[in-house]
């Protein structure tokens, strides 16, 4: 049982290039999330997909987009990088239960934008 | 707004130590309380879990954490640390019935062998 699975795990970027981080979770969660982490700062929700088919904004979502490509998968867009978004990006999940669920998350992405 | 707050940043100890490590939030409503814990360069894992009844509840390696209501915390506890248990660790509350967590800014423990 995998779990959530991310890619790549590191990335070295250009400025103003651009990637896509792929997730997939085979725990058949609902919810899935993307954050980034950065010394100091905690956790910082990026999006999130509450269910197939939708997506939110949360704290940092400039300069991002996602897609809720189906249950599994939750890929996370950045169109034209910049070195603000070096950081370590993790994926999330949860199942349905109120609330109650624990998250579980991918191993992150370590990317650098230069 | 809803927010975690951990207070303490950083902490060092030595093996063998007590560890108390300080989560308090602000939502006047249900909550489900969780610690996650992130070790060098891995992701974060669920320590331990609280949603009703005892307050007090047990988690993985010899962690503990005791909900206090009435002081809006959830402290994490450890009686004594070892050299492996050097790690981040963070606080997490889901209010009510929202899909979000939301995160204290976490605590660096470093314990010295």
């Amino acid at each position: 049982n995998a779990g959530v699975t991310q890619t790549p795990k590191f990335q070295v970027l250009k400025t103003g290039q651009s990637m896509t981080l792929q997730c997939a979770q085979d725990m058949n969660h609902n919810s899935m999330y993307w954050y980034r982490q950065d010394p100091g700062m905690g956790l910082r929700l990026i999006y999130y997909s509450a269910s197939e088919g939708t997506t939110d904004k949360g704290e940092v979502p400039n300069g991002y987009n996602v897609s809720r490509l189906n249950k599994r998968e939750f890929s996370l867009r950045l169109e034209s990088a910049a070195p603000s978004q070096t950081s370590v990006y993790f994926c999330a999940s949860r199942g349905v239960g109120q609330g109650r669920t624990e998250a579980f998350f991918g191993q992150g992405t370590r990317l650098t934008v230069v | 707004a809803q927010s975690v707050s951990q207070h303490n940043h950083h902490v060092i100890l030595s093996e063998a130590a007590s560890l108390e490590l300080g989560c308090n939030y602000s939502y006047g409503g249900t909550v489900n309380l969780f610690w996650y814990v992130q070790y060098p360069g891995q992701h974060l894992q669920l320590l331990l879990k609280y949603f009703s009844g005892d307050p007090l509840v047990k988690g993985i390696k010899g962690f503990e954490a005791e909900f206090i209501k009435s002081k809006f915390s959830f402290n994490l506890r450890k009686p004594s640390v070892q050299w492996s248990d050097t790690a981040e660790y963070f606080c997490a509350v889901n209010a009510g019935n929202n899909r979000k967590l939301i995160w204290g800014l976490g605590t660096s423990l470093a314990v010295n062998p």
